[in-house]
């Protein structure tokens, strides 16, 4: 059945390193967004895309980067440039660019050692 | 700059009784407001939304209810269950924008 998959679930990376996390929806929407939430804040928008081979930075874009080469597809970057790793990523996708209702996948916690 | 607000981090409701979950907004160009439930280590799920242009919305036990002037929404559940318990966050978004911004969110705790 039709969702959005963000693999893996857990991922623990050295500091230093960058990492990439998943990002995979087969409900054929044009638009994909990833946000980041912290203890005790609200999603925050990192980067979106409303097609494919283009992407906008969302707030808090520093250090991170996106690709966006086919549809389904749509893989974050945590680069070491990013001085606060760790948190829980989230990404989500829409059926077209400004539809407002996202669908949001069930999340990767990345934790930076 | 917190342009969606959820003042109460936290909410206890006995099951059976109204769980009354706010939201205040200060950017008045946002015209379209969303409400998403969150379980521990999963992906926010869509409940409910109202567009502007109206002043209530309903969906079952769910409710949602905007007063534009007061830049002020609140989500209302009747009768509040036991699977209710989750955190629920605001979203609100501007017209010809797809971003949503969201409010820090507020866990609700539905006791048995």
């Amino acid at each position: 059945d039709g969702g959005i998959t963000q693999s893996p679930k857990y991922l623990f990376r050295k500091e230093g390193q960058n990492v990439t996390l998943s990002c995979e929806q087969n409900l054929n929407h044009d638009a994909m967004y990833w946000y980041r939430q912290d203890p005790g804040q609200g999603l925050r928008l990192i980067y979106y895309s409303q097609i494919v081979n283009d992407f906008q930075k969302g707030d808090i874009a520093e250090g991170y980067s996106v690709s966006r080469e086919k549809k389904e597809s749509f893989p974050l970057t945590v680069t070491s440039a990013q001085k606060n790793p760790t948190a829980f990523y989230l990404c989500a996708s829409s059926i077209v660019a400004g539809e407002k209702q996202q669908f949001f996948g069930p999340g990767t916690r990345l934790t930076v050692l | 700059d917190q342009q969606v607000k959820q003042n109460s981090p936290s909410l206890s409701v006995q099951e059976g009784r109204i769980s009354i979950l706010n939201c205040d907004y200060t950017n008045s160009m946002f015209d379209y407001f969303l409400w998403y439930k969150k379980y521990p280590a999963e992906g926010p799920t869509f409940l409910i939304s109202i567009s502007s242009i109206k002043d209530k919305n309903e969906d079952g036990r769910f409710t949602v209810f905007l007063n534009k002037s007061a830049k002020h929404l609140s989500l209302h559940i009747v009768p509040s269950q036991p699977g209710d318990s989750a955190v629920y966050f605001c979203a609100a978004s501007a017209r010809g924008n797809e971003k949503l911004t969201f409010g820090t969110g507020t866990r609700l705790t539905i006791i048995p």
